[in-house]
């Protein structure tokens, strides 16, 4: 079955430093990718979607895919309290399907 | 834009008994997705509908969920006779269906079947 894995599973990082989430899938078919925070009592919201090799960045977020190894990544820098949150990857076999979801990374950013 | 909307933020069944998820999708949206979420599994995917047609419903249990789309401004989601294996949160998503497929999540409806 096509899976997403995602690591660690927790991570506690300092305010101010950099926290990096990684990101496997077991389908070299998968095409497209997410990356999605979800805070408690609300629903995942959208990060940045990246879908060439290479890297994406938006504000202190930066994605890093590699179709080659299956693998895509994302990191926060200067870390923020309110960045705490539980962190999914998903991908898609093509853009006009589901998207199948990691199984998560809760961040913790400590003051 | 309020976003996308469930109803209600909380359900209390009985086991056995019958549980309706309501959705009301962004305007303009051309498709909508249920996900399940639990901690053992976590986000499941159920089902979805581009243009008010069911698309692909290979994550629905088939005995005793069923989904519809009956207009372009909401969703059901229908479960019978829960089971507390159906506790849950159930969670509804739209998207424009473009290249850019990003989902947009409502805040979900928190299932508990005793």
């Amino acid at each position: 079955q096509q899976k997403v894995q995602q690591s660690p599973e927790s991570l506690s990082v300092p305010e101010g430093g950099m926290a990096s989430l990684n990101c496997t899938s077991s389908d070299r078919n998968f095409q497209y990718f997410w990356w999605y925070r979800q805070h408690s009592g609300e629903g995942p919201k959208a990060l940045m979607s990246i879908f060439s090799d290479g890297d994406k960045k938006e504000g202190r977020f930066t994605a890093h895919l590699n179709k080659a190894s299956l693998h895509v990544s994302l990191h926060i820098r200067d870390s923020q309290p309110s960045d705490s949150a539980l962190y999914f990857c998903a991908a898609s076999l093509n853009s006009g399907t589901y998207q199948r979801f990691g199984t998560g990374t809760k961040l913790q950013v400590v003051p | 834009n309020a976003g996308v909307i469930q109803t209600p933020r909380h359900k209390v069944t009985g086991k056995g008994q019958e549980a309706t998820l309501w959705c009301e999708p962004i305007s303009g949206h051309s498709a909508v997705f249920w996900y399940r979420q639990t901690i053992v599994q976590g986000l499941e995917f159920l089902t979805y509908f581009r243009n008010q047609a069911p698309i692909d419903d290979s994550g629905m249990p088939k005995e005793r969920f069923s989904a519809q789309m009956p207009n372009q401004s909401h969703s059901t989601l229908k479960i019978q006779s829960t089971q507390p294996q159906d506790s849950a949160v159930y969670l509804c998503a739209s998207s424009l269906d473009l290249l850019e497929n990003t989902l947009y999540f409502g805040a979900g409806t928190r299932l508990s079947v005793l």
